[in-house]
């Protein structure tokens, strides 16, 4: 099983503030996932990314692929109370069919 | 467009009594399914996975146990529950084209 380290584990913030979350491994992955989730909720997808070195933006987030591979980031802009909630990181394999998840970053954005 | 229904979205089951937990997906055809659990708001476990009806791959020996009577539809069971079994409990599906897990809404399961 391919470990995912995300850090930081906590972060709390006040809102306007911009902010990194990390998502790093040793291994490669063909391709890693974003999801955010809310108390009491499913993890929504935010974004996939497959190409090394990708960056993508939605909105006031911008995610990045590591070059190797292996680990991934995620920016956000100017952070909102809507933006609070548990960040998820997860990796996928050509050789697996599950996800491989991280243990997630705790957001709280406050006004 | 696809959907996933899993229900019920909270149960509270004595230590001893049976389990059983349901999840349905709409709008695709075989999808592979999965149910996680996830322990105090933090990551996700993979307990099974399956690729096809009647196929149950099991990550994580336990009190669990799945199945997978129609394509569509996987059931996550337990003869007699543990306290430790209480968690969060998620049913995914995975399109065949895509690496990314779709999540139903989830069960709150708490055992007492």
């Amino acid at each position: 099983t391919q470990l995912l380290e995300q850090s930081p584990q906590f972060l709390s913030i006040q809102e306007g503030e911009n902010l990194t979350v990390y998502c790093n491994s040793s291994s490669v992955f063909s391709s890693l996932q974003w999801y955010r989730q809310e108390p009491g909720e499913g993890p929504v997808l935010l974004v996939t990314v497959v190409t090394g070195g990708e960056v993508k933006k939605l909105k006031r987030l911008t995610f990045q692929f590591g070059d190797a591979r292996k680990d991934s980031s995620l920016h956000i802009t100017a952070a909102q109370p809507g933006d609070t909630g548990l960040y998820l990181c997860a990796g996928g394999t050509n050789s697996g069919y599950a996800l491989n998840f991280g243990k997630g970053t705790s957001l709280l954005v406050t006004p | 467009s696809q959907t996933i229904h899993q229900w019920p979205a909270t149960l509270v089951q004595p230590v001893g009594s049976p389990l059983s937990l349901e999840c349905t997906v709409e709008g695709t055809s075989n999808p592979n399914l999965y149910w996680y659990r996830q322990a105090a708001g933090r990551g996700l476990q993979l307990l099974f996975y399956s690729v096809g009806i009647g196929q149950i791959s099991s990550e994580v020996p336990q009190n669990l146990s799945a199945s997978r009577p129609q394509d569509r539809q996987f059931i996550l069971s337990s003869k007699k529950l543990l306290l430790s079994d209480s968690g969060f409990y998620l049913c995914a599906w995975q399109g065949a084209s895509y690496r990314r897990d779709t999540f139903g809404s989830g069960t709150r399961l708490t055992v007492v």
